[in-house]
């Protein structure tokens, strides 16, 4: 049983470039989100989704973009990087029932130059 | 939008001693769940205990526990026998009940234990 898998562990952009933070859960959650952590700042969320083809904006979403093709995975778009969104990035899924816990990815520490 | 608050960014505590980390929160809602995670050097996020808002009993895991006070809107930490492992930095967290898809997060607290 994985978990929460967040790919890559680390990277390094340029900026302007664009990649893709990945997110993927095999224990068939239906809510998953996406938070930055920034020193001094806590998680911030930046895009959440309550299922397959539904997501919504959090506190923090300029700059990012996310879909839910799939239940499993949640990839996090940032289409031109910038120096501010140097951070690192937490993806977390739980089920849709009321009372449960969020199980949280290993975290994508990005540095954007 | 409801607000997460923790009030010390450092604390300090020495090994087998009780240290108690304070949390406050804003919400008009009546049923909530609150959280406590703790992050180590690894970056992992683990759940450390939890509160359901309706619960008078406050809840306890092993060495942790912690003191609701629903009206005061207050949550604090309390680490008994603390251990080196127990450095971190600790996280507490608000969720709604009701369309409560994530979790809103205070600033954190850094914990030092020392020998």
């Amino acid at each position: 049983n994985a978990g929460v898998t967040q790919t890559p562990k680390f990277q390094v952009l340029k900026t302007g470039q664009s990649m893709t933070l990945q997110c993927a859960q095999d224990m068939n959650h239906e809510y998953m989100s996406w938070y930055r952590q920034d020193p001094g700042m806590g998680l911030r969320l930046i895009h959440y989704s309550v299922g397959a083809g539904i997501t919504d904006q959090g506190e923090v979403p300029n700059g990012y973009n996310v879909s839910r093709s799939t239940t499993e995975d949640f990839p996090l778009r940032l289409l031109s990087a910038a120096p501010s969104q140097t951070s690192v990035y937490f993806c977390a899924s739980r089920p849709g029932r009321v009372n449960t816990e969020a199980f949280f990815g290993q975290g994508t520490r990005l540095t954007v130059v | 939008a409801q607000t997460v608050t923790q009030s010390q960014p450092e604390m300090s505590v020495q090994e087998a001693e009780t240290v108690t980390l304070s949390c406050t929160y804003d919400t008009s809602e009546s049923d909530y769940y609150l959280f406590w995670y703790k992050q180590p050097p690894s970056r992992q996020m683990i759940l450390v205990i939890r509160q359901e808002a309706y619960k008078q009993q406050n809840a306890t895991e092993n060495r942790f526990s912690v003191n609701f006070q629903k009206a005061a809107k207050s949550f604090s930490l309390k680490i008994s026998d603390s251990q080196l492992g127990d450095a971190a930095m600790y996280f507490c967290a608000y969720r709604r009940k009701n369309s409560g898809y994530a979790l809103n997060f205070g600033k954190g607290t850094s914990l030092l234990v020392t020998p």
